[in-house]
This record gives C-alpha cells, sequence and structure tokens, in this order.
C-alpha cells in the first residue's frame, strides 16, 4: 500500500526555520516526483514546490521561492521542505503528495497525499 | 488570486446533474493536462480526474471531466449525499518557468 507520512510542523516565529520529512513506503520511490501542496485555514489549495524523482529539478511558487528548499533522499524513501525566513502567512496544513511520473513537468497527477503536517507562524 | 477561474459554489438535489466549471488561459488550460481534485472537510484531497478526462481507478463513472480550449469542467452525475465537498481543477502553467496552479475550489453542496 502506497503510503505518505509528513512531520515536523510546529510553531515557529516569525522569521525562523522549519524543516518538513515526508516519509514514503509502497512504491519505488526514485520513480517518482514528489510535491508539496499548502492549506491555510479556512482557505484553499496552494501549490508549494515539486521535486523531479532524481533530485536535480526543483520547481516553487513564486510566493516562496528564495525561502523554501525541496530536497529528496531516495535512498532513505524521504522527502524534504526546508523553510526558513517564515512569515505569518505561510501557517497553514503542509501535505506532501506523490506525482504520476518522475519529471516534474509531466507529473501532474498528485496521488496519494498525506495527511498533513500544520505549520504555525506566529509570534 | 488564482489564475484558474471557478464558480465558489454549486449545488442540487439527489440524483441530478452538477457542472463545476474551470476557467483558464493558454500558458495552463490551453496548453496542459487539467486535473481535479475532491476533499472533504478535515481530510486530504483526492485525485478525481486526470489528464482532462481519465478517472483513475476507484474513481465512480458518475464522475467525468472534459477540456476545451482554455476551459474545463467536471461533472457529477447521479449526485449524491456524501458527494459534498470541495472540488478544486489545477494544471501546470507555462508561465514563471513552470508552477502548478490550483483553481480557488468550489463547494457543492446537495440540496
Amino acid at each position: 500500500e502506497v503510503q505518505l507520512s509528513e512531520s515536523g510542523g510546529d510553531l515557529v516565529q516569525p522569521g525562523g526555520s522549519l524543516r518538513l520529512s515526508c516519509a514514503a513506503s509502497g512504491f519505488f520511490f526514485y520513480s517518482y516526483a514528489m510535491a508539496w501542496v499548502r492549506q491555510a485555514p479556512g482557505k484553499g489549495l496552494e501549490w508549494v514546490s515539486t521535486i523531479g524523482g532524481g533530485g536535480g529539478a526543483t520547481y516553487y511558487a513564486e510566493s516562496v521561492k528564495g525561502r523554501f528548499t525541496v530536497s529528496r533522499d531516495n535512498s532513505a524513501n524521504i522527502v524534504y521542505l526546508q523553510m526558513s525566513s517564515l512569515r505569518p502567512e505561510d501557517t497553514a496544513l503542509y501535505y506532501c503528495a506523490r506525482g504520476d511520473t518522475m519529471i516534474v513537468v509531466t507529473a501532474g497527477a498528485f496521488d496519494p497525499w498525506g495527511l498533513g503536517t500544520q505549520v504555525t507562524v506566529s509570534s | 488570486q488564482s489564475v484558474l477561474t471557478q464558480p465558489p459554489s454549486a449545488s442540487g438535489t439527489p440524483g441530478q446533474r452538477v457542472i463545476i466549471s474551470c476557467s483558464g488561459s493558454s500558458s495552463n488550460i490551453g496548453n496542459n493536462y487539467v486535473y481535479w481534485y475532491q476533499q472533504f472537510p478535515g481530510t486530504a484531497p483526492k485525485l478525481l480526474i486526470e489528464k482532462n478526462d481519465q478517472r483513475p481507478s476507484g474513481v465512480p463513472d458518475r464522475f467525468s471531466g472534459s477540456k476545451s480550449g482554455t476551459s474545463a469542467s467536471l461533472a457529477i452525475s447521479g449526485l449524491r449525499s456524501d458527494d459534498e465537498g470541495d472540488y478544486y481543477c489545477a494544471a501546470w502553467d507555462d508561465n514563471l518557468s513552470g508552477s502548478y496552479v490550483f483553481g480557488p475550489g468550489t463547494r457543492v453542496t446537495v440540496l
């Protein structure tokens, strides 16, 4: 069974940093791009970042570019989201999801999704 | 503000057909596949339609997707009370060196 499990969410002060992890199991991890999507309280879905299966290709939303870094460890089946210079507007439930191919720009079908990890940015 | 436009709400009675529209531009829907996601309150989103009109395994054939030009739509036939939830369209956008965009979502209510 394909499973994704996010962790690392916390309450952090503005300007702070946080690293999220997403542990994957049940599939050949290297063969799939992985995405991060967030949802602010009461709001819609917002794509954050996608990383290709090999880890070399990364894409980011304009709202996080230069502040967030996505990476993956294919030997441990984990994808990470390093977040820095956090702002109150980064407060959200962060989901990781599997893309349907290993190439980022063709990996448009996100399935499945994890349950999410909560990030709260507040003083 | 999303580059994809969806109506904020849609409704119907049990058994009816509901159609949700998603409007974009040549840089997203016009040149890329459209995806639809279903989300119930307090749960993670679920892929409903991929590549414009394909249903992943396990998705009932009551759900169908279509695309024409820079617009797409999701149809729910035989509406059921457990279809109540939020529905999002999404697509890759060729602007800004590539980004994935979601529509604002449509809340479906079964009357």
